[in-house]
């Protein structure tokens, strides 16, 4: 059961836009389209940001979009402001005899 | 308004048990299914299992890194989910959330609604 792969850190200037990469396996990312993006704020709950690999909860902002290619996801995230900063996490559901949920090792978004 | 609110996290020596609670309010319980993720100091997120709903027979999974330690269990009528966890190792050291995803037919819906978390911290 291995983490997804995340670059740990990322930044950007208030205004820009950037990406933040998740990369998998054919067991998981590449093998259907639930693959989840989370928004965590440190002692906050983790905050649903997309889902289903591009879709958007009701409440997130269309400035969150979300990609997949092959076994790669990612999240862009455009005008950036000081609330942005917070750390990302992409998530997929496993398909398996016995089925279960991996988590990447999380990206910390600087804004500058 | 949706709430998700563990409990029961403190100190508790390696070899040692304790419970976790996960109170919650404002969505349909018993038609979610219940997981339990955790988060390590300086650690990234780690999903450690999920019970179903009563319609798909409380059906429990878990990671690898716990199965025979800990278990899931769910009581619908207080709308709370458990987290029982045994043989606690300092590893286990961390901050415990819950979280549900609508549990309905073949989809599986995304983790949805999460809670603060408690912490847990195992130490001589």
């Amino acid at each position: 059961q291995s983490a997804l792969t995340q670059p740990a850190s990322v930044s950007g200037s208030p205004g820009q836009s950037l990406t933040i990469s998740c990369t998998g396996t054919s067991g998981d990312i590449g093998g259907h389209n639930y693959v989840s993006w989370y928004q965590h704020h440190p002692g906050k709950a983790p905050k649903l940001l997309i889902f289903d690999v591009s879709l958007r909860p009701s409440d997130i902002p269309d400035r969150f979009s979300g990609s997949k290619s092959g076994n790669t996801a990612s999240l862009t995230i455009s005008g950036l402001h000081a609330g942005d900063e917070a750390d990302y996490y992409c998530s997929s559901y496993v398909t398996s005899s016995s089925p279960y949920w991996v988590f990447g090792g999380g990206t910390k978004l600087t804004v500058l | 308004d949706v709430e998700v609110v563990e409990s029961g996290g403190g100190l508790v020596q390696p070899g040692g048990s304790l419970k976790l609670s996960c109170a919650t309010s404002g969505f349909s319980f018993s038609g979610s299914a219940l997981h339990w993720v955790r988060q390590a100091s300086g650690k990234g997120l780690e999903w450690l299992g999920r019970i179903r709903s009563a319609s798909k027979n409380y059906a429990t999974v878990y990671a690898a890194s716990v199965k025979g330690r800990f278990s899931i269990s769910r009581d619908d009528s207080q709308s709370t989910a458990y987290l029982q966890m045994n043989s606690l190792k300092t590893d286990d050291t961390a901050v415990y959330y819950c979280t549900r995803h609508h549990d309905y037919g073949d989809y599986v819906a995304p983790l949805d609604y999460w809670g603060q978390g408690t912490l847990v911290i195992v130490s001589s």
